[in-house]
C-alpha cells in the first residue's frame, strides 16, 4: 500500500476563507500531482511537480496554487474559497524517469464551500 | 490533445459473471497502461498495468489485454464478486522528455448479488 496521505479528509467552509489541502509522501518519489475529480468522477490535473521548487500548472484552470519546499509535502492552497471550488481534490505521487511512472493516490479530500 | 476514451460509463453485472471495461487512446507514443480501481471515499489504487512490450497480462481474476497497433486496451474480470463494485479509470502515459498521463473518463461497475 502507497505511503501518500492528505489532511483534512472533510472540509466545510464558508464563501472567502483561505484553505491549504495537505498531502504528504514518504516513498521519496520527484513527482507530486494535484487533481480535481468532480461528481461525475473524471480525474483533472490541476498542478503537478517534477521536484523541489518546481510548480506546473496542470489540464484543468484552477485558481489554487501550490508550492514544493520539501521532497515529501505538496500543500494545495486556496486564497479566497467560493461555492464554485466545492470538489472532491486528490493527491498523486510518482518517480521520475522511465519505466518508474505509476502514479500512487493519496484518500482525497472532500472539500464543500458554502 | 491527446486523449483516452472509455467505455461504458456504467456497467452492471450479476455475481460471477464476467466484466469487460475498454480503452482507446490517441496518442501512439503511449507505452504504459495502467489501470485504477476507486472505491467510495477513497483514492484510486493500481489494480494491474501493462507496457506496450506485452499483449497481455493476468492477476489471478484481473487481466488486461493491449492492441497497439488499433491503440485498445481492455480490463477483463472474471467471477465478479460484490467487493468489485467501484469506479474503475483507465490511462495512458507516454514519455515525450516528461511524462504526460491521461485518465480516462471512469467506468462505474455494479456487481449484483
Amino acid at each position: 500500500e502507497a505511503d501518500i496521505y492528505q489532511t483534512p479528509r472533510y472540509l466545510v467552509i464558508g464563501t472567502g476563507k483561505k484553505i491549504t489541502l495537505e498531502c504528504s509522501q514518504t516513498m521519496g518519489h520527484d513527482k507530486m500531482y494535484w487533481y480535481q475529480q468532480d461528481p461525475g468522477m473524471e480525474l483533472h490535473l490541476i498542478h503537478y511537480s517534477y521536484g523541489v521548487n518546481s510548480t506546473e500548472k496542470g489540464d484543468l484552470s484552477s485558481e489554487s496554487t501550490v508550492s514544493r519546499i520539501r521532497t515529501e509535502h505538496f500543500p494545495l492552497t486556496l486564497e479566497s474559497a467560493r461555492p464554485s471550488h466545492t470538489s472532491q481534490y486528490l493527491c498523486a505521487s510518482s518517480e521520475w524517469g522511465q519505466g518508474k511512472d505509476t502514479q500512487y493516490f493519496g484518500p482525497g479530500t472532500r472539500l464543500t464551500v458554502l | 490533445g491527446e486523449n483516452v476514451e472509455q467505455h461504458p460509463s456504467t456497467l452492471s453485472v450479476q455475481e460471477g459473471d464476467s466484466a469487460v471495461i475498454k480503452c482507446t487512446y490517441s496518442d501512439s507514443a503511449s507505452n504504459y497502461f495502467p489501470w485504477y480501481k476507486q472505491e467510495l471515499g477513497k483514492g484510486p489504487q493500481l489494480i494491474i498495468d501493462i507496457r506496450s512490450n506485452v499483449g497481455e497480462k493476468k492477476d489471478q481474476r484481473i487481466a488486461v489485454t493491449l492492441n497497439k497497433t488499433a491503440k485498445h486496451f481492455s480490463l477483463h474480470i472474471t467471477e465478479t464478486q460484490p467487493e468489485d463494485s467501484a469506479v474503475y479509470f483507465c490511462a495512458a502515459s507516454a514519455y515525450t522528455g516528461g511524462f504526460k498521463t491521461i485518465f480516462g473518463a471512469g467506468t462505474r461497475l455494479f456487481v449484483k448479488a
